[in-house]
C-alpha cells in the first residue's frame, strides 16, 4: 500500500469518553501533518511532526487535544474528554522534506461522532 | 485576517463544457498553492499546483492561473465529465511549517 491509512473509518463515542486515531503515512515521508474537517469546511490545521519531532503544536483545538509520532513512523491522534463539537472528520496527511517537494498526501480521514 | 477564500459555493456545468473554480487569497507572502478534489466520505486528493513565482500550469485538462497581482487563483476543468463532480478546495502555504490553508470549498455538480 503507498497511500495514507487511516483507522478506524469510522468511530462513533459517547461524550466525556477518550478517543483515539491512528495514521500511517507513507513510508518515506518524514513529514505528517493532522487536520480537521467539518461538514461544508476546508480542512483546518491541528499540528504536524517531522519524524518524531512536533514541530507546531500551538493549533491544536484545546488541552484535550494530543499528539504522537513515538518512533518518526505511524502516529496517533488522542482527545480526551470528547464533546459534541469534536464530531468531525479528522484526516491526516504525509509528505517528503524539500524545499519544493510539496507532495502532501491525504488520507481518507477517521469520522468522528459524539453521542 | 489572512485567509484563503472561495467566491462560489455551488457550481452547474453541463457535460462536455469547461469549468472554472476560483479563489481569493489575502497574504501576498503565500508561495505555493494547490489544488484538491474531495468526493464525499474521502479525503482531498490532489490536482494541480503552482508556486508564486508561476502565472500557468498545466495538467491533464486542467489548468491552474496565478494573478498575483489580485491574488487570484482559479481551476479550469476542460470537457468537464460526470467524474469530475466533488467538492474543489484552493489551498496555500508560507512559512517554514508548510502547513495548508484551506478555503471553504466549491461543489462542481455535473449535469448529463
Amino acid at each position: 500500500d503507498t497511500g495514507v491509512s487511516q483507522n478506524p473509518r469510522h468511530k462513533i463515542t459517547k461524550r466525556g469518553q477518550n478517543v483515539t486515531f491512528r495514521c500511517d503515512p507513507i513510508s518515506e515521508h518524514n513529514r505528517l501533518y493532522w487536520y480537521r474537517q467539518t461538514l461544508g469546511q476546508g480542512p483546518e490545521f491541528l499540528t504536524y511532526f517531522q519524524n518524531e519531532a512536533q514541530l507546531e503544536k500551538s493549533r491544536l483545538l484545546s488541552d484535550r487535544f494530543s499528539a504522537e509520532r513515538p518512533k518518526g513512523s505511524f502516529s496517533t491522534l488522542e482527545i480526551q474528554r470528547t464533546e459534541q463539537g469534536d464530531s468531525a472528520m479528522y484526516l491526516c496527511a504525509s509528505r517528503p522534506t524539500g524545499a519544493w517537494s510539496y507532495g502532501y498526501t491525504f488520507g481518507s480521514g477517521t469520522r468522528l461522532t459524539v453521542v | 485576517g489572512e485567509s484563503v477564500g472561495l467566491h462560489l459555493p455551488t457550481l452547474s456545468v453541463q457535460e462536455g463544457d469547461n469549468s472554472i473554480i476560483n479563489c481569493a487569497y489575502s497574504n501576498s507572502a503565500s508561495d505555493y498553492f494547490i489544488w484538491y478534489k474531495q468526493e464525499s466520505g474521502k479525503g482531498p486528493q490532489f490536482i494541480i499546483d503552482i508556486r508564486s513565482n508561476m502565472d500557468k500550469r498545466q495538467g491533464q485538462r486542467v489548468t491552474v492561473l496565478l494573478n498575483k497581482t489580485v491574488k487570484h487563483l482559479s481551476l479550469q476543468i476542460a470537457a468537464t465529465q460526470p467524474g469530475d463532480s466533488a467538492v474543489y478546495f484552493c489551498a496555500e502555504t508560507r512559512g517554514a511549517g508548510n502547513m495548508l490553508t484551506f478555503g471553504g470549498g466549491t461543489r462542481l455538480m455535473v449535469k448529463p
